[in-house]
């Protein structure tokens, strides 16, 4: 039962256009969302986050939109540049106690095309 | 350096042997995470640890066991490795409420 969900295993942008990466989620606790970005041979690494109080944040390139109601996140990446080329996840957590346990997407696999 | 090192990066072995994957961290986090991930499949948590004397079962923490060995160490045991335990594995750290960090990973094969 997965409770995060990219139903896009894939996406392919030409370099400069918008990328947007999508995530829907089941868990209604859930109160905080992250986007991490993998390299091949690396660890995840933290891109941006959004609190279930705002419906956007924004951070250079990098925009994330929440919609509570649809229980539905997206990452807008613009412009898009080949370095973006990675493997994206969405990962959600929910206020049990202090323990913030992520819970993760499967990745979209995003490769920007020069 | 890396902020939170993984040993080895890549192990092959044995169904029934014992396996342990070490993660040190020199972020100063008291956070510590151990997660798995498989073929189109997202990490899963696997245990975490708060502090040296916490210790808490993830998603997924049958066949695994963890040590805290002290604030900047936390190791992962494969007590009888089983064929369907082969993953890429990651440990993570962060302060509360903070983005975690990660590893780079380790691949590892159990025949």
């Amino acid at each position: 039962d997965q409770q995060v969900k990219q139903n896009s295993p894939s996406l392919s942008v030409q370099e400069g256009r918008i990328s947007i990466l999508n995530c829907d989620y089941t868990n209604s606790m859930f109160d905080y969302f992250l986007w991490y970005k993998k390299y091949p041979a690396e660890g995840p690494t933290f891109l941006i986050s959004i609190s279930s109080i705002k419906d956007k944040n924004e951070d250079g390139r990098f925009t994330v939109f929440l919609n509570k109601s649809a229980k539905h996140l997206s990452l807008h990446i613009v412009p898009s540049q080949p370095g973006d080329s990675a493997v994206y996840f969405c990962a959600a957590s929910g206020a049990a106690g202090s323990a913030r346990q992520l819970t993760f997407g499967s990745g979209t696999q995003l490769t920007v095309l020069p | 350096d890396a902020d939170v090192t993984q040993t080895p990066r890549n192990r092959i072995t044995k169904t029934g042997k014992r396996i342990m994957l070490e993660c040190s961290q020199t972020k100063g986090h008291d956070r510590m995470y151990w997660y798995r991930q498989d073929p189109g499949l997202g990490l899963r948590l696997i245990y975490y640890s708060f502090d040296v004397k916490d210790i808490n079962k993830g998603e997924i923490s049958d066949g695994y066991s963890v040590s805290r060995q002290a604030q900047a160490k936390f190791s992962l045991s494969l007590e009888s490795a089983i064929p369907n335990q082969t993953a890429l594995y990651f440990c993570a750290t962060s302060d509360p409420n903070q983005p975690q960090h990660f590893g780079d990973g380790t691949r590892l094969s159990i025949l």
